[in-house]
């Protein structure tokens, strides 16, 4: 079975400059996540959507973030424009859909390493 | 709010030897689930263990063991007879219900804790 699959895995970007990632989730996968990972940090939640609506962007900053899932399976993630501090780890996950009373094991994809200069 | 504790930033340890690894967590759901992710130095999140809130059964699988405490809300894993592979940060996970929302968990990560097995 595919994992998570993202793109770019690398990414260097100057401050102002705008970027996106990829994400394909596992098939039958109904909730996609996008986490922020600063080193030495653990995962922060950005984005989570249920199918292709979203379920909870409260902790993305919406003044320069911004994320869609148009057709239910891939999503983007893009800067706009970028910040130093945006320099962090992009991770994509996927789960079985996740309900109010019900929580399943995420799976992530690699990362896209993002350095803002 | 919810909140994970992992105190352990960082620990050494020999190979073969035990090592316990500590997250203290802090919900006022009574329904909530809790994780373990490991962290190896490629960089890929792998899923270890999910648990609810109604199992407190600890859980062996080989040489993991998971030791769930609601009394003292800690969700402790142990690594018996550490090798070298276990090296990585592990993280440990909380999620719960989303009260404005059929849908969708609030979903936190503690900061992790970083194991080094020394051969």
């Amino acid at each position: 079975e595919a994992g998570v699959a993202q793109s770019p895995r690398y990414k260097i970007i100057e401050k102002r400059q705008s970027v996106a990632f990829w994400c394909n989730p596992i098939s039958g996968h109904a909730t996609l996540y996008w986490y922020q990972q600063i080193l030495g940090q653990g995962p922060k939640l950005l984005i989570q959507f249920q199918n292709n609506g979203v379920v909870d962007d409260s902790q993305l900053p919406k003044d320069r973030f911004s994320a869609e899932r148009l057709k239910g399976v891939d999503s983007t993630l893009k800067i706009q424009p970028a910040k130093l501090e945006d320099s962090a780890v992009y991770l994509c996950a996927s789960s079985l859909l996740a309900l109010r009373d019900r929580s399943y094991e995420q799976y992530f994809g690699p990362g896209t390493r993002l350095t803002v200069t | 709010a919810q909140k994970v504790t992992q105190a352990q930033t960082e620990i050494s340890v020999v190979e073969k030897e035990d090592v316990t690894l500590d997250c203290v967590y802090e919900t006022r759901d009574t329904t909530y689930y809790l994780f373990w992710y490991k962290q190896p130095p490629s960089g890929e999140l792998v899923f270890l263990i999910r648990r609810n809130s109604f199992d407190e059964q600890n859980e062996i699988s080989g040489r993991y063991s998971w030791n769930f405490q609601k009394s003292t809300s800690s969700f402790n894993f142990t690594i018996t007879a550490s090798q070298v592979v276990d090296s990585a940060v592990y993280f440990c996970a909380l999620s719960e219900a989303r009260v404005v929302s059929l849908y969708g968990q609030n979903f936190v990560f503690g900061p992790g804790t970083r194991l080094s097995v020394l051969p």
